[in-house]
């Protein structure tokens, strides 16, 4: 089954305590991409990675990292978490910006 | 950042009626435009992508049209059931690497 599975799905953590949310597709992809959702302002992009080794900063990348070390693979990294990242993330995995965007479960995180 | 625009901003309607909302986005270096579903408590689900000016897709009671020279896709919704409640996003992309999301129309069906 084609899917796009990101852990943790919940997770409540305190600010400054690295996380890594982990993102993982079986779809062969080449492009992949973080977004972040807060209400009243959609989902907005916070990183994007069009193959192995390439990454970019999306729309709002400030206090994130990202990395893409394997094709299946693109971990969402926080190394200072602060109140203001407490959001609903989604990874997304497709083809290309063209191409059908598959969404993970999304992973709800609040920082304290 | 790319501006995509999107209304309503919420809908409520009876059950059988038929609704369209509309996505506006930018003519210039235009890419693609998506349209999704979203549920509560859900991810976000494909309903279309379309590339070319003119183009219409349907799914079942969905359709979607799409004029890339004005800037504009409307999705339509013929005989609105409840399951059809949902947040509907488009999404349109500037070139090949970004997609950016409009804020959604969120639509309520009653019975």
């Amino acid at each position: 089954e084609a899917q796009v599975t990101q852990n943790p799905r919940y997770l409540i953590t305190v600010t400054g305590k690295k996380l890594t949310v982990t993102c993982s597709q079986n779809m062969n992809h080449e492009y992949m991409s973080w977004y972040r959702q807060d209400p009243g302002l959609g989902l907005r992009q916070i990183y994007y990675s069009m193959n192995v080794e390439v990454t970019d900063k999306g729309d709002v990348p400030e206090g994130y990292k990202v990395s893409r070390k394997e094709k299946r693979n693109f971990p969402l990294i926080l190394e200072s978490p602060s109140p203001n990242q407490t959001s609903l993330y989604f990874c997304a995995s497709s083809l290309n910006s063209g191409n059908t965007i598959y969404f993970g479960e999304g992973s709800w995180l609040t920082v304290v | 950042i790319l501006n995509v625009e999107q209304s309503p901003q919420s809908l409520h309607v009876q059950e059988g009626d038929s609704t369209n909302f509309t996505c506006s986005f930018p003519s210039s270096n235009f890419y693609a435009l998506h349209w999704y579903r979203w549920e509560t408590a859900k991810s976000p689900e494909a309903l279309f992508v379309m590339t070319l000016n003119g183009d219409e897709k349907k799914k079942g009671r969905i359709s979607a049209t799409l004029n890339t020279k004005e800037g504009y896709s409307y999705l339509y919704i013929k005989g609105s059931q409840p399951e059809d409640s949902a947040t509907y996003l488009c999404a349109s992309g500037a070139g090949y690497s970004t997609l950016t999301f409009g804020k959604g129309t969120m639509l309520l069906v009653s019975p």
